[in-house]
């Protein structure tokens, strides 16, 4: 009964690579994250999704490309994959309406690209 | 840059001693909220306050907030081992987006 969950939990690939990381909740938000945490704890948000719709992209090389295929799930998907793009990625998700906006926050995937 | 800051970025202390950590925010806020991130996993809601409110108590959790001076303060008392973590203060200035702080790492020795 995880709320938010992503696997892989470890991603070790080579530079240069395409990869995956797949992010799904259960919580019936309508509202899912993208965030980096980079080796100093920095937590950065990339993207954010409502209803299947981008509406905050920061300044993201565009060989990031999240998908949403539908409320539940955002995927991150990253092209030619650069020494720094190492770092741990978290899915997170909220519910829009809410004056708070408290967000629950997957298990993070750490990427190791050599 | 918009990301906040926070202090002591690292502190460590007695079990059952107090912890308070600082975090400064640089623009108006809805709210503030502080998550705590254990080694190895995502951040977890400990508590948030609205721009309005100036003080918050949530079990060994206190929080201010100081709007005039955009800083913050979590205190965790009578601390325990298990409260060793890191923990991060976010800002939320609308728009969906949450700018989180540098983190302060705590330390509860046993």
């Amino acid at each position: 009964d995880t709320a938010v969950s992503q696997t892989p939990k470890y991603l070790v690939t080579q530079m240069g690579n395409d990869k995956s990381i797949k992010c799904e909740q259960n919580l019936g938000h309508d509202t899912m994250y993208w965030y980096k945490q980079d080796s100093k704890k920095f937590l950065k948000i990339m993207f954010s999704y409502n209803n299947k719709e981008l509406i905050i992209n920061e300044t993201v090389p565009n060989r990031f490309s999240p998908k949403s295929p539908d409320k539940a799930h955002l995927n991150l998907h990253i092209n030619s994959l650069e020494l720094g793009d190492s770092a741990v990625y978290f899915c997170a998700s909220s519910q829009e309406g809410q004056r708070n906006n408290e967000q629950f926050f997957g298990p993070g995937t750490r990427l190791t690209v050599l | 840059s918009q990301q906040g800051e926070e202090d002591p970025q690292a502190l460590s202390i007695q079990e059952g001693e107090n912890a308070t950590m600082n975090c400064s925010y640089k623009t108006s806020i809805n709210n503030l909220q502080w998550y705590r991130q254990n080694s190895g996993r995502g951040l977890v809601h400990l508590i948030l306050i609205r721009s309005n409110e100036r003080e918050k108590h949530s079990g060994r959790l206190r929080v201010t907030l100081d709007t005039s001076k955009k800083s913050s303060s979590l205190l965790i008392t009578a601390s325990r081992a298990a409260d060793t973590a890191s923990y991060f203060c976010a800002t939320d200035q609308g728009s969906y987006k949450l700018i989180f702080g540098s983190g302060t790492r705590l330390l509860v020795r046993p």
